[in-house]
């Protein structure tokens, strides 16, 4: 059973455009974060958050943005959508304890056309 | 830098057979490692969590074991069903990460085919 939420689950979009990716989470978890994912690819860490007022970019660059005013809502922002943004995005999150397990939700497969 | 590898990178068994998926990692202080599943297009599935006091984990018809010292972890799927296709992650929670000491670390998977 998912404890960790995302929507929309497909989302088509035209170039330009500004898109919202919403992940909730109701395991009361501190961490949270994003990973890219382009077909058959693995998966890259774009932004992660250590709690409220805390957001962190990845590994990989991304032009999106994120913001963590509450604790269990890790939105990810595209301000102008472009068909290189065409990917996978999951999110995940963990307690706050290095022992934790880091749980993900079913992601957002974003097409930019 | 910690870097994930996974071997062998494809797999095709029949239905019935016994097998092992291998992960390595390079720097040996972690916190824990997990094994994931992801079907094609879909999010992460946890399958086992090991801290890096434990030697293995087992859930059902997987096994997963841990040899922190050399690196190393490999997952066994006893009596593999087509149901078991799919991609299979390994990830890392590294000590040594800085700030990020929480994130994980990903292999680029074992894919996984079992026929009927």
């Amino acid at each position: 059973e998912a404890d960790i939420y995302q929507t929309p689950r497909y989302l088509v979009i035209g170039t330009g455009k500004k898109i919202t990716l919403e992940c909730s989470q109701t395991m009361g978890h501190d961490k949270m974060y994003w990973y890219q994912q382009d077909p058959g690819m693995e998966l890259h860490l774009i932004h992660y958050s250590y709690g409220v007022n805390s957001t962190e970019k990845g590994d990989l660059s991304s032009e999106s943005t994120v913001s963590r005013i509450r604790t269990e809502h890790f939105p990810l922002t595209l301000e102008s959508a472009r068909p290189s943004h065409t990917s996978q995005y999951l999110c995940a999150s963990s307690a706050g304890i290095s022992r934790g397990l880091t749980t993900f939700g079913s992601g957002t497969r974003l097409t930019v056309v | 830098k910690q870097e994930v590898t996974q071997i062998p990178a494809a797999l095709s068994v029949p239905e019935g057979e016994n097998l092992v998926l291998n992960c390595s990692f390079t720097d040996s202080a972690i916190y824990n490692l997990q094994w994931f599943r992801q079907d094609p297009g879909k999010g992460l599935t946890s399958l086992l969590l090991i801290q890096s006091s434990q030697r293995e984990q087992t859930s059902g018809r997987l096994n997963a074991s841990l040899d922190k010292s050399s690196g190393r972890s490999t997952l066994y799927i006893a009596a593999s069903q087509p149901g078991d296709s799919a991609t299979y992650l390994c990830a890392v929670r590294s000590e040594n990460s800085g700030g990020s000491n929480y994130k994980l670390t990903f292999g680029k998977g074992t894919l996984l085919t079992v026929n009927p």
